[in-house]
């Protein structure tokens, strides 16, 4: 069946490190993902996307990679910050057969100052 | 300021009663959303409308009803159905439905049920 997930439920890194958040997906014909950053009580905030036609795609420290052969997306942050700890999301989306947006079950990061 | 609002954020409800969250774009977006998310999980969706006066049922639609009367409005009605409605529910809106555009989120409303 169609998923979405992450490989690791919790993630603790130290203030100044890097991070990487990974989440696998299983639908071939996913076109669009997302990453999300939602704090605790708040909605979820866009963080950045890629298109399937890209691997790679870079933000303000913020870095998405995508591996179409082993269907792999991971978001990757530089020099974390206390402010970057919160539940991160990872999306997709396909027109195939109807809309359709696939959320993971999210990832928390802890970052230790 | 552009967005989208929730309301209200924290709502409780009685066995037996329905409740609508409200739930207001004015981004000038044709689609929009609701979703519900329980603790540690993921988002799944309950509805969703493309455009004003059509909407679809998404994947755990049952106990919830919804309308798209206005472009900027998308209520969500919890019915005394849904029996397990307690959860932290979503609303977002798009440009449009199709794969490839943003969703942007509103705050959320957490329902208990008392």
């Amino acid at each position: 069946g169609e998923s979405v997930g992450l490989h690791l439920p919790t993630l603790s890194v130290q203030e100044g490190d890097n991070s990487i958040i990974n989440c696998a997906y299983s639908n071939s014909a996913s076109d669009y993902f997302i990453w999300y950053k939602q704090e605790s009580g708040k909605g979820p905030q866009f963080i950045i996307d890629i298109r399937s036609n890209m691997d790679k795609r870079q933000g303000q420290r913020v870095t998405v990679l995508l591996n179409k052969t082993v269907k792999h997306l991971s978001l990757q942050i530089a020099a974390t910050q206390p402010g970057d700890s919160a539940v991160y999301f990872c999306a997709e989306t396909s027109n195939t057969g109807g809309f359709k947006t696939i959320f993971g079950a999210g990832t928390r990061l802890f970052v230790k100052a | 300021d552009g967005g989208i609002t929730q309301s209200p954020k924290y709502l409780f409800r009685k066995e037996g009663q329905n409740v609508t969250l409200s739930c207001e774009q004015n981004l000038n977006h044709d689609a929009m959303y609701w979703y519900r998310q329980d603790p540690g999980q993921g988002l799944r969706l309950i509805y969703y409308s493309q455009i004003v006066n059509d909407f679809q049922k998404g994947d755990i639609a049952e106990g919830y009803s919804v309308s798209r009367e206005k472009k900027e409005s998308f209520p969500l009605t919890v019915t005394s159905a849904q029996k397990n409605p307690t959860a932290f529910y979503l609303c977002a809106s798009s440009i449009s439905a199709a794969a490839g555009t943003e969703a942007f989120f509103g705050q959320g409303t957490r329902l208990t049920v008392v």
